[in-house]
């Protein structure tokens, strides 16, 4: 079965500096990721997908994430910080179907 | 290109009554999906169309859920009789297939709250 695990529920960081959140996955086959953010009231919108292509993800609003298979993780960075990043953040596998961490929100203090 | 759209956006009901959400997806994507998003938790998965045909339900609370897709377009969910754990975010989303690669799109939700 395919899973993902995000680590901190709760990630705060200041305007301008690095945001940083952490994906962990679990597959038995080689994976396709997902990372999503989804604003109040809205539903998930994609930021980014590795389907094996590169392993590092370049996607919207200057967010990018690196799959490494040896540590089975993609983690989702943005070099600087906005506030308008403040949101929740999904990263997903898909399989048979699509798995969803629990998510972590995103606080960022001006 | 119109997104996914999703009604009512908001739906207060008293435990016991029935419920219904509906969805369109985007224009020519095939397959649609189902999801309750619980507080503080992901989307789950509570079916998966294929044109007109179910192919994954076996998430879904047979006793008292059910879903339509109808002429493979858009869908309907319903609950009857809706109980409180029933609170939820119900996701609607399309994709162009069911490839594990394809990404998903999804609808602004409908919050149930069951009193």
């Amino acid at each position: 079965a395919q899973s993902v695990t995000q680590l901190g529920s709760h990630v705060s960081v200041s305007e301008g500096a690095l945001v940083l959140l952490r994906c962990n996955y679990s597959s038995s086959v080689p994976p396709y990721l997902f990372w999503y953010v989804q604003y109040p009231n809205q539903g998930l919108q994609l930021l980014l997908k590795y389907t094996s292509a590169a392993t590092l993800v370049k996607g919207i609003n200057g967010f990018e994430a690196e799959f490494k298979k040896s540590e089975t993780s993609f983690h989702l960075t943005k070099p600087s910080a906005h506030m308008s990043d403040a949101a929740e953040y999904f990263c997903a596998v898909s399989g048979v179907d699509m798995r969803f961490g629990a998510g972590t929100r995103l606080t960022v203090k001006p | 290109e119109a997104g996914v759209v999703q009604s009512p956006r908001y739906k207060i009901i008293e435990k016991k009554q029935p419920v219904a959400f509906w969805c369109n997806p985007i224009s020519g994507h095939n397959t649609l999906y189902w999801y309750r998003q619980n507080l503080g938790q992901g989307p789950e998965l509570l079916i998966r169309y294929e044109n007109e045909e179910a192919v994954d339900d076996s998430q879904l609370p047979k006793d008292r859920f059910s879903a339509e897709r109808l002429k493979g377009v858009d869908s309907t969910l319903k609950i009857q009789p809706a109980e409180l754990g029933d609170s939820a975010v119900y996701l609607c989303a399309s994709s162009f297939s069911r490839g594990s690669s394809y990404e998903q799109y999804f609808g602004p939700g409908t919050r149930l709250t069951v009193t």
